[in-house]
């Protein structure tokens, strides 16, 4: 199946910092989600990327789909930006998947005051 | 728009018991992936459900299993519970259309099994 490597694990910043996580996946995709999961579990969609850049406030996302991957770019860092972000992907199998998200392993991103 | 819900948030069973979690999507989503997130395997696919039918399958054993309703909203069914199947369990809605893949997740219900 796609693999998806996300990089780095860990990120440690002081508030005000930028940042950019990296994705890599191994096939084409027809869908790509970068998703925040909050304290409670919860994952809040971030950015659907497929392919193209997007920005949404301090956030923006880019996604090469030739070269496949994917970067997240957070700008002036927020200690509530601290959590797990995830990078994941619907391969382009025939047209689809048919629902199935393959998940990287999540940076973990740490934003002290 | 209501987002998704599922039923209920937590969740303590004993081993060799069976558990129901229930799902309901975003109004007008046909489309339900069902996910187990654990510490050490991380976020994995169980199956996706689209008008009833299931369309897409993971790699879990026959005790995980799940249905659709007519009205999209969606339950998944453990049995003979084991230790391991402590986990958080997410639901994912989506429209499902071409062009339209972006699936949205409820907050999960999370399964502890002693």
């Amino acid at each position: 199946g796609i693999q998806v490597e996300q990089s780095p694990p860990d990120l440690i910043l002081q508030e005000g910092a930028n940042s950019t996580l990296r994705c890599n996946f191994s096939d084409s995709v027809n869908n790509l989600q970068w998703f925040h999961q909050n304290p409670w579990g919860q994952l809040i969609n971030l950015f659907y990327i497929p392919s193209g850049t997007k920005q949404n406030g301090r956030l923006s996302a880019t996604t090469v789909a030739t070269e496949r991957y994917s970067l997240l770019y957070i700008s002036s860092s927020q200690t509530t930006d601290s959590g797990v972000y995830f990078c994941a992907v619907e391969p382009n199998i025939g047209g689809t998947s048919y629902g199935k998200l393959t998940f990287g392993q999540g940076t973990i991103l740490t934003v002290h005051p | 728009k209501a987002g998704v819900t599922q039923t209920p948030r937590y969740l303590i069973k004993t081993r060799g018991q069976q558990v129901t979690l229930s799902c309901s999507p975003i109004s007008g989503h046909r489309s339900v992936s069902w996910y187990q997130q654990t510490p050490g395997q991380g976020l994995q696919f169980l199956f996706e459900y689209f008008s009833e039918t299931q369309r897409n399958k993971g790699n879990f054993p026959g005790r995980f299993s799940g249905r659709q309703f007519s009205n999209s909203r969606s339950e998944m069914n453990v049995s003979t519970l084991e230790l391991g199947d402590s986990a958080l369990y997410l639901c994912a809605s989506s429209l499902a259309e071409t062009g339209t893949y972006e699936q949205y997740f409820g907050p999960g219900t999370r399964l502890t099994v002693t």
